[in-house]
């Protein structure tokens, strides 16, 4: 089936420990994105890639980096810089042309110890 | 960047009445627009989405929304609410040049018996 896949689904972080949260698409998309959402907020654009080797920072990119050496591989180190990283981290992907739909995979939950 | 406003956080309705989510947008210019549910500890899925043509899109689940220009509105309706409808609605935007959706802060929606 053709999908997203996030992993793990619940990942727990030390004081001062980078962790990374795994996104892989089979769909053949070109872009693709990470959220944080928190509770009453909707969600947040972390970053973003358009094409392999290439990305852009999002609304709140700090703390938070990514790599794109595969089509079908995006993923998020959540650094020690950020310090307040509990949240639902959702991962997308989309062909780039303007009107598309983004699909989403099943989300990590990440939290502080 | 576009700006999208969800009124109301939470809404209540009963089973079998009318839900209504209401969403504003900020463009002058018509973009391209969205509305996603999320079930608890679950990624989006995409209701229904306007780009262009006629201004009432059907979606799934028995869901509608109308663009109205005039208003810059994007409501979602369904005429019978059932219980499986319980989860949060997010409405999303993208310029017709942009492939990036801009999300408001969502909308949770139960269902009373």
């Amino acid at each position: 089936d053709g999908g997203i896949t996030q992993s793990p689904k619940y990942l727990f972080r030390k004081e001062g420990q980078n962790v990374t949260l795994s996104c892989e698409q089979n769909l053949n998309h070109d872009a693709m994105y990470w959220y944080r959402q928190d509770p009453g907020q909707g969600l947040r654009l972390i970053y973003y890639s358009q094409i392999v080797n290439d990305f852009q920072k999002g609304d709140i990119a700090e703390g938070y980096s990514v790599s794109r050496e595969k089509k079908e591989s995006f993923p998020l180190t959540v650094t020690s810089a950020q310090k307040n990283p509990t949240a639902f981290y959702l991962c997308a992907s989309s062909v780039t042309s303007g009107g598309n739909i983004q699909y989403f995979g099943a989300g990590t939950r990440l939290s502080v110890l | 960047a576009q700006s999208v406003t969800q009124l109301g956080s939470h809404v209540s309705v009963s089973e079998g009445a009318l839900v209504l989510l209401r969403c504003n947008y900020s463009s002058s210019v018509p973009p391209y627009l969205f509305w996603y549910v999320q079930y608890p500890n679950q990624g989006l899925q995409l209701l229904l989405k306007y780009t262009t043509g006629a201004t009432l899109v059907k979606g799934i689940n028995g869901f509608e929304a109308e663009f109205k220009k005039s208003e810059t509105s994007f409501h979602l309706t369904k005429p019978s609410a059932h219980m499986s409808d319980a989860a949060e609605y997010f409405c999303a935007v993208s310029d017709r040049n942009d492939y990036k959706l801009s999300f408001g802060a969502g909308t949770t929606v139960t269902v009373r018996a």
